[in-house]
């Protein structure tokens, strides 16, 4: 099974900064990467899928980007309300594996 | 607005059964592929195992193959998912949710989430 590794597991960054999230998957998947955001206390909200297409209503702050093995998710300023925990998911077929998740806090 | 309402999480014994149910409105439940994907609280998601529209295609995480069968009734917008020889590390709050696309598979995004139903194994 392909295996999905996420980096770093938890970042700390300030208001305005610009956070970048990297995902890799163990064989290629092409472009079949899908971004979830988890809020504390919440549900996953899918922000982006096709590695770099915003989900509808996304703020545009948030981008995608690889294809294959090696992806990234970019928050180009970060905002109070991005604090959450971020999943990568490949799709192309199943078992459908998420990544471990990465911790984004404010400093 | 899309709902996803779960429901028969409990606390059971190891080895016992449980049977997990999830309804689907507001959207063309007989047309998607639905999934059910697991989180230990505090930890991350699990993606368990997928179905797709019209149930003749099924597909499952190792760690629950041959003792999970997910399941769907479109008459009732209905997704199940029977869970047979628990054991304590399937301790869990159960999320089924919607493939999105590609549309009506058993996996692809998973655009709509309920919130969830907590399986308790412990003796």
């Amino acid at each position: 099974d392909i295996q999905m590794t996420q980096s770093p597991s938890s970042l700390s960054a300030s208001v305005g900064d610009r956070v970048t999230i990297t995902c890799r998957a163990s064989q290629d998947i092409s472009n079949y990467l899908a971004w979830y955001q988890q809020k504390p206390g919440k549900v996953p909200k899918l922000l982006i899928y096709g590695a770099s297409t915003l989900q509808s209503g996304v703020p545009s702050r948030f981008s995608g980007s690889g294809s294959g093995t090696d992806f990234t998710l970019t928050i180009s300023s970060l905002q109070p309300e991005d604090v959450a925990t971020y999943y990568c998911q490949k799709y192309n077929s199943a078992p459908q594996t998420f990544g471990q998740g990465t911790k984004v806090e404010i400093k | 607005e899309v709902q996803l309402v779960e429901s028969g999480g409990g606390v059971v014994r190891p080895g016992g059964s449980l049977r997990l149910s999830c309804v689907g409105s507001e959207f063309n439940f007989d047309d998607s592929g639905m999934t059910w994907v697991r989180q230990v609280p505090g930890k991350g998601l699990e993606w368990v195992s997928g179905i797709n529209w019209n149930g003749g295609r099924t597909v499952y995480a190792d760690s629950v193959k041959g003792r999970f069968t997910i399941s769907r009734d479109n008459a009732k917008n209905s997704l199940y998912l029977h869970m047979n020889s628990l054991r304590a590390e399937d301790t869990a709050l159960y999320h089924c949710a919607k493939v999105g696309t590609p549309r009506g598979y058993s996996y692809g995004t998973l655009e709509y989430w309920g919130q969830g139903t907590l399986v308790t194994v412990s003796s």
